[in-house]
Formats: C-alpha cells, structure tokens, sequence
C-alpha cells in the first residue's frame, strides 16, 4: 500500500539555523499538508497546498516558513530561522482530492531546537 | 473558525468492555469528521469516518455517531482490546478549505 515518507525522522538544530523538511507524498495526490504536534498536545495545521501554490495557511506559519514542491515527487517545509518553540513533531500529508476524504499522514519528522 | 472539543482526555476500560469518546464543534457547515488513532511515536492512522449527511457508520467494532443539530459526533468501540490502546483525535473539516482541525486526543487504555 502507498504511503506518505519522510526525511529525516530526527532533527536536531540550533536555534536560529534554517531546517528544511522532506516529504514525498503518494504518487497520485495532488493536494499536501503540513502539520505539527507539540509533545503531547493536539495536532496543528500549518499548510495546505494544491496546485503549486498554498491554498490555505494558519496563523502559525509566518514569514519564518516556506513551502515548496521542487519537483514532481517531493514537499519541503522550510523554517528559516529555528525558535527553541518550532521544537515539535511534524508531519506532512496527501489527499487524492479535496480535504474532505482520507488525509494520509507521514510518519513524522521530529525537529529539536537547541 | 473551527474548534473541537474531545472528551476524555484519558480513559481507561477492562478487556472487553467498550469505549466511548466525544467530540463537539462550532462551525455548523463543518461536513466531514475523521476519527484518528496515533500508537506511541507513530503517524495518525485514519480508523473511521462519517459525512455529515449520514448519521452513523460502523466497521466491526468501531462505529461512528453524528448529530447535527448538537454539533457533536461520538467514537464507539466495542470488545476492546488490548491493541486499542493508543490516542484517538477527532477531527473536522470547516465548509471552507480542507485542513483538519483536531481534538486536543483521548489517551485510551485497555487493561488485560
């Protein structure tokens, strides 16, 4: 069965370097989303993006991040200048169509900010 | 914009016995509604998920309710088991756009 990957499954940075995330969603998805889990607390939204462009954004993703899709495989996030609070996990995800069916979710890129 | 409220945070069931846990949300033209399980240090797994045009869905031993007009859909599973150990979050989808606003989780534990 297709699934969502990501790399790496560890980062460890200090605070004010620029991490990016890799993701390859599965082959035939068109829409992509980012999103992180603090250590023990709920789910969050980052991103979505569809179409080689965001199409919906939350307050947490500011200047400081980026999404891209460089090429026709792989979804990066990037977080230019790390905070000791982007330490999370984050995790991307793919849908074939609109948000309204399964959302697949990757296994997770745990980002630490020392 | 949306918010959705879980309950309980932790539950804790006998082998056995079944589990119930309840979300709620604000945003009335929310349609969609998964439910997720997340194992220790692994991705959320979709296990079940309900339209707002049906009432309820079941697959085996996990069913799911909704009532509109409450605002409010339930997870069920009957016959836990030990391996139904996990977080669960529920979820909605707002009328507009598609991201998934979560529950804050219920830890489940089934006890042997």
């Amino acid at each position: 069965e297709p699934e969502v990957t990501q790399t790496p499954s560890h980062q460890v940075t200090q605070m004010g370097q620029e991490v990016i995330l890799r993701c390859v969603p599965i082959s035939n998805h068109l829409y992509f989303y980012w999103y992180r889990q603090i250590l023990g607390q709920k789910v969050e939204f980052l991103v979505s993006f569809y179409n080689n462009e965001i199409s919906e954004k939350s307050e947490i993703f500011d200047d400081q991040f980026s999404v891209e899709r460089p090429d026709g495989s792989n979804f990066t996030l990037k977080i230019r200048s790390t905070k000791l609070e982007d330490s999370a996990m984050y995790f991307c995800a793919s849908s074939a169509t609109s948000g309204r069916e399964e959302q697949f979710f990757g296994p997770g890129t745990r980002l630490t900010v020392l | 914009g949306e918010n959705v409220e879980q309950h309980p945070s932790t539950l804790s069931v006998q082998e056995g016995d079944s589990a119930v846990i309840k979300c709620t949300y604000s945003d009335s033209a929310s349609n969609y509604f998964p439910w997720y399980k997340q194992e220790l240090g692994k991705r959320p797994q979709l296990i079940i998920d309900i339209r707002s045009n049906v009432g309820e869905k079941k697959d085996q031993r996990i069913a799911v309710t909704l009532n509109k007009t409450a605002k409010h859909f339930s997870l069920h599973i009957t016959e836990t088991q030990p391996e139904d150990s996990a977080v669960y979050f529920c979820a909605a989808i707002p009328k507009i756009g598609n991201k998934l606003v979560f529950g804050a989780g219920t830890i489940l534990r089934v006890k042997s």
